[in-house]
């Protein structure tokens, strides 16, 4: 089977850095995408990470520990418009297929 | 602009009824997904199709029914059989489900509600 855990919420205030974690266990791995997603809204994709290592895009970036079954996002100077959900996803067994986590929510603070 | 369009944002369903939801994408992707997303759930897959004429069940498709007759349209029908339809529902879709780093394009939802 496939499972995903993730904290439930965070907060931080305004240009602090945060760290949203997601460990996985899945039956195959064929990568973990993060997307975010704002109340009422649609996912929108963050990040791929399909090897060992750390992929920075301007102010996000993502981690990868394939052998601890292990990744997080990591947001720099934090800003209101940060405040949503974000969910971490896994390409598993089935290619064709994501898994997604519950989803962190990421409250940010003035 | 190329997009996922799901209508309608809302939709109520009366016990014992069928309502069917729209999703249309005119990206040329392959690969479509319906999802059902509860609060606190995080998203659960429905139905998926990596082409048309085909499609595949998800993790909860009890209840649920989806045809795909074109590449651009992967309708659902909640079926009366769903006993706890009430949820935000999300259709996605893919350029190629064999390519492990394309991202999932999402439309902006339909909420189902029982009246």
């Amino acid at each position: 089977g496939q499972s995903l855990e993730q904290p439930s919420e965070v907060t931080a205030v305004e240009g602090a850095i945060v760290q949203i974690n997601c460990t996985y266990q899945t039956s195959g791995f064929y990568g973990l995408s993060w997307y975010q997603q704002h109340d009422g809204g649609a996912p929108t994709f963050l990040s791929y990470n399909g090897l060992d290592g750390l992929e920075e895009k301007g102010r996000f970036s993502s981690f990868l520990s394939r052998s601890k079954g292990y990744s997080y996002l990591l947001l720099k100077e934090l800003q209101m418009k940060d405040s949503a959900s974000y969910l971490c996803a896994v390409r598993g067994s089935t290619l064709g297929r994501l898994y997604f986590g519950r989803g962190t929510q990421l409250t940010v603070w003035p | 602009d190329g997009g996922i369009t799901q209508s309608p944002k809302y939709l109520f369903r009366k016990e014992g009824q069928n309502v069917t939801l729209s999703c249309e994408q005119n990206l040329n992707h392959d690969a479509m997904y319906w999802y059902r997303q509860d609060p606190g759930q995080g998203l659960r897959l429905i139905y998926y199709s990596q082409i048309v004429n085909d499609f595949q069940k998800g993790d909860i498709a009890e209840g649920y029914s989806v045809s795909r007759e074109k590449k651009e349209s992967f309708p659902l029908t909640v079926t009366s059989a769903q006993k706890n339809p009430t949820a935000f529902y999300l259709c996605a879709s893919i350029s190629s489900s064999l390519t492990t780093n394309e991202k999932l394009f999402f439309g902006s939802g339909t909420q189902l509600s029982v009246l």
